[in-house]
């Protein structure tokens, strides 16, 4: 069982809708992520909490809106976003300190926009 | 960005057998590596990771180093089916970053 969980495990919308993608983890991890990935290709990072900061913003457009509410909450609000945002995302987290900083992943979130 | 780089495979090896799975980097000064395994329609999960300063074995996996040549291995002893996955290699960059590469397609034949 992972130790990131994740809702929803799948999310259908069209593209005026706004929606939420939730990941919550409880190992006392003070980083948390949001990756991004298409079938067959690595995933791509989007965002990074560390300590309840936003500390990395690879540039992502804005219908993408993270909240980092608490240290173990992370989520992801979505609005007006485009058939090519459909892929599966993928929450992780970290201890957060320096040195090997090992990325737990939750189980993904399969969004689909219609 | 540093870049980080796979043979997209598939690479297919009898079961029984040692799969070899490679990963070069751009950075030189890269410190700590990781390797993945991530199956079809999962999320990845972590295989092992080694710092600059040593190969590391667990179980049947070895990950191995070479920083002359940039590149880092994972080495799969008596490779099972279950091991038939897509094996991806990371590379950390700053603090927080990881990169990772296109990723390996490995099928063990039975």
């Amino acid at each position: 069982d992972t130790e990131v969980t994740q809702t929803p495990k799948h999310l259908v919308m069209g593209m005026t809708n706004k929606k939420s993608l939730k990941c919550e983890q409880h190992m006392g991890h003070r980083a948390m992520y949001w990756y991004k990935q298409k079938a067959k290709k690595p995933p791509e990072l989007m965002f990074v909490y560390s300590y309840e900061k936003l500390s990395i913003n690879e540039s992502v457009p804005s219908r993408f809106s993270p909240e980092c509410p608490n240290s173990s909450l992370l989520n992801l609000h979505l609005h007006a976003l485009q058939p090519e945002d459909s892929a599966l995302y993928l929450c992780a987290s970290s201890q957060g300190h320096s040195g090997a900083n090992v990325l737990t992943f939750g189980a993904g979130s399969r969004l689909t926009v219609l | 960005q540093k870049e980080v780089e796979q043979n997209s495979g598939p690479l297919s090896v009898p079961e029984g057998a040692i799969a070899s799975l490679n990963c070069t980097y751009s950075d030189r000064g890269s410190q700590s590596f990781f390797w993945y395994r991530q199956y079809s329609g999962k999320s990845p999960e972590l295989i092992m990771f080694i710092y600059s300063n040593g190969d590391k074995e667990d179980g049947r996996f070895t990950a191995q180093l070479n920083k002359a040549s940039q590149y880092v291995s994972l080495l799969i002893r008596d490779s099972q089916p279950s091991d038939s996955a897509t094996y991806l290699c990371a590379v950390k960059e700053g603090a927080q970053k990881l990169v990772f590469g296109q990723g390996t397609r490995l099928t063990i034949n039975p």
